[in-house]
């Protein structure tokens, strides 16, 4: 089977660095998607990591350890719009499988 | 179209009666999927159509539940006997091709009285 822990809520002021983390077990890993998702809106593509190291997209950056079975989510110079849920989704076998966290919701406060 | 296109936005349906979920994605994109979503959690994963075709159904809750994809481009999601707990927000997602970020349509709230 596989499992994938991520925090539940994370809260944090306007203009820090917050690091969301997401642990997981499966087979066949393929690679580490990380989805923005707004309430009441649809997941948005923000990152996916397929080797080890730190990939930077602007403000966002992700990283994976596949030794590990580790991954994070860093936002930087938070702002108010970055209130939403993260979500981060283990690609799994030839089939493309994606099996998803439960989500962490993040807050940002002024 | 600009984005993935799902319908209807909401539907509402008595326990028992069978409903029909329409997902067009990008034009273009020979990848499609089909996620659960239940209030407050996470995205349940129910199946992966490449092209036309579904290599692994496993996803899928029951056999209530199906899925057909033609022309490379519309899907549908159909669940029969609808039960209370199928209520929920069905995802459709689509990619260029099988790993590549999908892009979501604003999905189909589901709602079973």
């Amino acid at each position: 089977g596989q499992s994938l822990e991520q925090p539940s809520e994370v809260t944090a002021v306007e203009g820090a660095i917050v690091q969301i983390n997401c642990t997981y077990q499966t087979s066949g890993f393929y690679g580490l998607s990380w989805y923005q998702q707004h309430d009441g809106g649809a997941p948005t593509f923000l990152s996916y990591n397929a080797l080890d190291g730190l990939e930077e997209t602007g403000r966002f950056s992700s990283f994976l350890s596949r030794s590990d079975s580790y991954g994070y989510l860093l936002l930087q110079e938070l702002q108010m719009k970055d209130s939403a849920s993260y979500f981060c989704a283990v690609r799994e076998g030839n089939f493309n499988k994606f099996y998803f966290g439960s989500g962490t919701k993040l807050n940002v406060k002024p | 179209g600009a984005g993935v296109s799902q319908s209807p936005s909401n539907k509402v349906t008595e326990k028992g009666k069978d409903v029909e979920l329409r997902c067009d994605p990008i034009s273009g994109h020979t990848a499609l999927y089909w996620y659960r979503q239940r209030l407050g959690q996470g995205l349940e994963f129910l199946i992966y159509f490449q092209g036309n075709s579904a290599p692994d159904k496993s996803g899928l809750p029951s056999d209530r539940f199906s899925a057909e994809r033609t022309g490379e481009s519309v899907s549908t999601l159909t669940i029969q006997r609808t039960q209370q707990e199928d209520s929920a927000v069905y995802l459709c997602a689509s990619s260029l091709d099988g790993g590549r970020p999908q892009h979501f349509g604003d999905g189909t709230r589901l709602s079973i009285l």
